[in-house]
């Protein structure tokens, strides 16, 4: 079974400055997706960015970029100039096989100091 | 651009009780799913629809069921409600059934069971 882990419970990052979230997973697929997902105090899950397996090419997305690792199985989460409206609960997320759910990790609470 | 609306957006029921909720996807989304998050959990999946059939099932209990009709909408019916139904429900849309689109969720319905 697919698994997705999140070591950091709990993150803190000044204002404009960068912060990396951790995530791990396991499969035995070779195509599948992963997706970090953020929801903020209104608990609205807001889709943040999303990675090919097959694309060895990092995606970003403006101040939002991912260190893809497919042979280590690590997909980490780099928040650049952090806004105070980046605070909210990250979740990094698994999308593969035949079936089509997403597997959430546990998720990373970010706080952004001021 | 559209969103994928849910409703209601709060619910408070009794033990035993039944509760209907609904999800319209976003406009040409023709695929619906229900996840289900506990208080201080990450969401997990519980059923999808595509094309109005059941795609996918994950952990729902018997005593929910759901259907899409035929205007692609979902809806998910729980009966003889417990406490530990309580959670925030989130529907998210795709525009097809396949692995690699990206599910877009609702703002979802907070049950609240007392």
């Amino acid at each position: 079974a697919q698994t997705v882990t999140q070591s950091q419970p709990e993150m803190s990052v000044q204002e404009a400055e960068t912060v990396t979230l951790s995530c791990t997973y396991d499969t035995s697929e070779s195509d599948y997706y992963l997706f970090w997902y953020k929801q903020p105090p209104s608990r609205q899950m807001i889709l943040v960015i999303r990675q090919e397996a097959y694309k060895q090419q990092n995606a970003t997305e403006n101040r939002f970029s991912v260190n893809f690792q497919k042979a280590a199985k690590s997909f980490s989460l780099k928040i650049s100039d952090s806004q105070l409206g980046d605070a909210a609960m990250y979740f990094c997320t698994y999308l593969g096989g035949a079936t089509n759910k997403l597997i959430f990790g546990t998720g990373t609470l970010l706080a952004v100091q001021p | 651009a559209a969103g994928v609306i849910q409703s209601p957006r709060h619910l408070i029921k009794e033990k035993r009780e039944t509760a209907t909720l609904k999800c319209y996807p976003i406009p040409r989304h023709d695929t619906v799913y229900w996840y289900q998050q506990g208080p201080g959990q990450d969401p997990q999946f519980l059923i999808s629809f595509y094309e109005k059939m059941q795609s996918d099932k994950g952990s729902i209990p018997d005593r929910f069921s759901a259907q899409q009709f035929s205007d692609y909408h979902s809806e998910l019916n729980m009966s003889s409600l417990e406490l530990g139904d309580s959670a925030l429900y989130f529907c998210a849309s795709s525009p097809r059934d396949r692995p690699q689109e990206t599910q877009y969720f609702g703002p979802g319905t907070r049950l609240l069971v007392l």
